[in-house]
């Protein structure tokens, strides 16, 4: 079934550093979404990207969707310690369900 | 606005007992997600509904686990008997499923369950 692998699976910054989690699919997707999971929270929708080599922006984050639609970054800028938290991306299975990565843990020490 | 709710946020119980789980999805969402979330599994769909309708279970474990949505405002999720490897946070989730392939979902805070 339909897969992707997310990585890296932790990620320790220094305040200030910046931070790229990665995730991957064998097969082309029909889009990506990206989830942020605070430390003891929920998951909260952050974007979607449906175009090849789309390009977006919410502040300090940018994310993007490869130009073969099989891979997708997630960057953060100058990281603060409210970045922490667990980013997940989502694609669609060939069966309509969403299935999540296995998540990049991002801590920030101050 | 309201968002998603659930109920108990905390559940201890012994092996062996019931364990009923509930959520109320935004109104006005059509379709319905229960999802299981432990450290070794990550986050994995249980069951989804659409218009009141389960569409897939797949991913629920075993017989143990049962799911039902008798209205659009309300589904629970059944473990008949617990074991200790239920023990995790189980998550509900809405979207309007008007796409599917697209929706946003939103999250509930989660049921911690512990089975001791």
């Amino acid at each position: 079934g339909q897969q992707v692998m997310q990585i890296p699976q932790y990620q320790h910054v220094q305040e200030g550093e910046d931070f790229t989690t990665y995730c991957n699919s064998s097969t082309t997707l029909s889009n990506i979404q990206w989830y942020k999971q605070r430390p003891g929270g929920h998951p909260v929708f952050l974007i979607q990207l449906v175009k090849s080599g789309e390009v977006k922006k919410q502040k300090r984050l940018t994310f993007q969707f490869g130009e073969a639609k099989k891979n997708s970054s997630l960057h953060i800028t100058a990281t603060q310690t409210t970045d922490v938290g667990t980013y997940f991306c989502a694609v669609i299975s060939n069966t309509g369900k969403l299935i999540f990565g296995q998540g990049t843990t991002l801590q920030v020490k101050p | 606005d309201a968002g998603v709710i659930q109920s108990p946020r905390h559940e201890v119980t012994e092996m062996g007992q019931e364990v009923t789980l509930r959520c109320k999805p935004i109104s006005g969402h059509n379709s319905l997600f229960w999802y299981r979330q432990t450290m070794m599994r990550g986050l994995e769909l249980l069951i989804y509904f659409n218009n009141n309708v389960p569409i897939d279970d797949s991913g629920m474990p075993e017989d143990r686990f049962s799911a039902k949505m008798p209205n659009a405002s309300f589904s629970t999720l059944k473990i008949q008997p617990s074991e200790p490897r239920d023990s995790a946070v189980y998550f509900c989730a809405s979207t309007t499923g008007h796409r599917l392939s697209t929706d946003t979902q939103y999250f509930g805070p989660g049921t911690r369950l512990t089975v001791l």
